[in-house]
């Protein structure tokens, strides 16, 4: 079965710090996908970024980067000089290849998510 | 383009009634998913749709919950004789299926807040 697991249930910083959520995955699958969404306080859930297991590069995009190691099964998402804006709970979720009808799709495992409070 | 949308927002119900929850995908989107956000239980897959057909129902907790699609866009989850435990957050998503790209990101409807009295 899969599980994710974000250690960090709250997570409160000051703005312009650095802020680390670390996220544990567990499949037994070799081919799947990992990803991260922001839930701000409006309630939608908004893609980061997806990942995929052949993948292992580093990813920056802006002050958000994201460091994915098989060998630890970690992808944690990393927000450089954070701002009052980045206040939201962040989820990480796998996904694996499942196949039914004839197709393969997504079926997303959570986090139970981090709660980030940026302070001005 | 429009996102996903859902409707209502916001239902609010008595225990024993039947409600039905709307979900409208980016257009072109062959995926569809339901999931479930509960404080006790986190964000929980309900079922998943490829066009009209719903190949993967693992999710639904209960024969009280049922789904469908019609012509490839719009769904409807229905909840028979809502109970207090499925007062939650039901969200919706749509997904591209391009050939070739594994599994593609979901993007989410700002989801249906029930609250069942």
């Amino acid at each position: 079965a899969q599980k994710v697991t974000q250690a960090q249930t709250e997570i409160s910083v000051v703005e312009k710090e650095d802020v680390t959520l670390d996220c544990v995955y567990e499949t037994r699958d070799t081919t799947y996908y990992l990803f991260w969404y922001k839930q701000p306080p409006s309630g939608e859930l908004v893609f980061l970024i997806r990942r995929n297991s052949f993948d292992e590069q580093n990813e920056i995009s802006g002050r958000y980067s994201w460091n994915f190691q098989k060998s630890t099964s970690s992808f944690n998402f990393t927000i450089t000089a954070s701002q009052v804006v980045d206040s939201a709970v962040y989820f990480c979720a796998l996904s694996d290849t499942a196949n039914a009808g004839g197709t393969s799709y997504g079926k997303l495992t959570f986090g139970q998510g981090t709660i980030l409070t940026v302070h001005p | 383009g429009a996102g996903v949308s859902q409707s209502p927002s916001n239902k609010v119900t008595e225990k024993g009634k039947d409600v039905e929850l709307r979900c409208d995908p980016i257009s072109g989107h062959t995926a569809l998913y339901w999931y479930r956000q509960s404080l006790g239980q986190g964000l929980e897959f309900l079922i998943y749709f490829q066009g009209n057909s719903a190949p993967d129902k693992s999710g639904l907790p209960s024969d009280r919950f049922s789904a469908e699609r019609t012509g490839g866009s719009v769904s409807t989850l229905t909840i028979q004789r809502t109970q207090q435990e499925d007062s939650a957050v039901y969200l919706c998503a749509s997904s591209a299926k391009r050939p070739g790209q594994g599994i593609n990101e979901q993007f989410f409807g700002p989801g249906t807040r029930l609250t069942v009295l």
